[in-house]
């Protein structure tokens, strides 16, 4: 099964920095990664789909690259509501499975 | 509007029992593939389980479990009430969260889990 390692765990930064928050595979997955944000008591909103495509509706600050076992998540301009937690999580071939997460605190 | 509205979590001793609905609304559950998703509290995301959606031709879904669920839990779907279940068996403290089903967005544009749920908490307590 495919394992997904997330980094960091846990991150500080102030309304406006560029935030970029890193996922692995443990083998390759070709573009089928993708990320969620999610807030305490809420479910998991989706951001990101095929490594790089923004899910309609999010805002263009949010981007993402990657393909084969290496992906990034960047936030370009934080802003105060996201502050949460982000997951990534691939659909590669039958299984499913999630990065541990990386929580985005305020500085 | 798409809605997912999930039922039937609660409190269940060790080796019980409990069956979980979502009730799909604003598009046809079987054309979809749908998992359910759980969450300890306090922890992070874990897929459980997915079933797939029901092609024209053949009628027939496929099923994919986590290795932790395997062999216990069980996925369905009635298609003719929009109802996907997640019948647990054996339960464990381990299992104890929140579950969440979610809609998986289409394979050939390698959608993600585009709508979810509000969730249903598991307590497994004796």
């Amino acid at each position: 099964d495919v394992q997904m390692t997330q980094s960091p765990a846990s991150l500080s930064a102030s309304v406006g920095d560029r935030v970029t928050i890193t996922c692995r595979a443990s083998q390759d997955i070709n573009n089928f990664l993708n990320w969620y944000q999610q807030k305490p008591g809420k479910a998991p909103k989706l951001l990101i789909y095929a490594a790089s495509r923004l899910q309609y509706g999010v805002p263009s600050r949010f981007s993402g690259s990657g393909s084969g076992t290496d992906f990034t998540l960047t936030v370009s301009g934080l802003q105060p509501e996201d502050f949460a937690t982000y997951f990534c999580q691939h659909r590669y071939s039958s299984t499913r499975s999630f990065g541990l997460g990386t929580k985005v605190e305020i500085k | 509007q798409v809605q997912l509205v999930e039922s039937g979590g609660g409190l269940v001793k060790p080796g019980g029992s409990l069956r979980l609905s979502c009730a799909a609304s604003g598009f046809t559950l079987s054309d979809y593939y749908m998992s359910w998703i759980r969450q300890a509290p306090g922890g992070g995301l874990e897929w459980v389980s997915y079933i797939s959606d029901s092609p024209v031709t053949t009628g027939i879904s496929t099923t994919s479990y986590a290795d932790s669920v395997k062999g216990r839990f069980t996925i369905s779907r009635d298609n003719t009430n929009n109802l996907l279940y997640l019948e647990m068996n054996s339960l464990r403290a381990e299992d104890a969260a929140v579950y969440f089903c979610a809609r998986e967005g289409h394979s050939w544009y390698r959608g993600g889990f585009d709508f979810w749920g509000q969730g249903t908490l598991v307590t497994v307590s004796s």
